[in-house]
């Protein structure tokens, strides 16, 4: 596709259970980017792939969530034991290259921990 | 700790005038601002970016200004119209791994 495509758009899930979040990225972009938005917090930078690679992990809110990328391109951020917290929408961007080279980013996939 | 702040939070301007949102940073290592427009429900879209060895840059009706002194940035909409209505949002990056570090938004209003 043209753009970055997440899915799936809308989870809806209890507290507890695992949710697993995918982004596509652009065709060609080496590098994605994993973001939460909320009222709260704003706009969040959770982890940065280069690659298949992750070479910071430190922004990942706690050790319930974790990331994979495969392949250079479609990653997936998954969520253990999901708390009420972690309701947010989850957005994946996405550019050429790392470094200063902009951000395209997906529309994002609202969670909901009910 | 805020490393981008943003203001104002909101803005209501009347169609043809020149909303101003600034955006201020603490973090000199900074070396790449970009702004994005998010409409409801859709992901932030890339208006326009500055690096500091610049102080102004336009792109058709947006225009950001660049203090690298004050540390400061502002972006500038030129003949606002109904469909800019939208939250705006500055960012800031020192590149490499790290990601974006953005302000909390400005939810702006063009009135007709």
């Amino acid at each position: 596709g043209a753009g970055v495509s997440q899915s799936p758009s809308n989870k809806v899930t209890e507290k507890g259970k695992d949710v697993e979040l995918r982004c596509d990225p652009i065709s060609g972009h080496t590098a994605l980017y994993w973001y939460r938005q909320s009222l709260g917090q704003g706009l969040e930078f959770l982890i940065y792939f280069q690659g298949n690679s992750a070479p910071d992990k430190s922004g990942l809110p706690s050790d319930r969530f974790s990331a994979e990328r495969t392949g250079g391109s479609v990653s997936t951020l998954t969520i253990q034991r999901t708390q009420q917290e972690d309701s947010a929408v989850y957005l994946c961007a996405s550019s050429i290259e790392a470094g200063n080279q902009p951000q395209h980013f997906g529309d994002g996939t609202r969670l909901s921990i009910l | 700790q805020q490393q981008v702040k943003q203001s104002p939070q909101s803005l209501i301007v009347q169609k043809g005038g020149i909303p101003i949102i600034n955006c201020a940073y603490e973090n000199t290592a900074f070396d790449y601002f970009p702004w994005y427009q998010q409409f409801p429900g859709k992901g932030p879209a890339l208006l326009i970016a500055i690096r500091p060895d610049v102080s102004e840059k336009k792109e058709g009706r947006f225009t950001i200004s660049f203090n690298k002194s004050a540390k400061q940035f502002s972006l500038h909409i030129m003949d606002s119209q109904p469909g800019d209505s939208a939250t705006y949002f500055c960012a800031a990056s020192r590149g490499g791994a790290d990601g974006l570090t953005f302000g909390k938004g400005t939810h702006l209003i063009i009135q007709p």
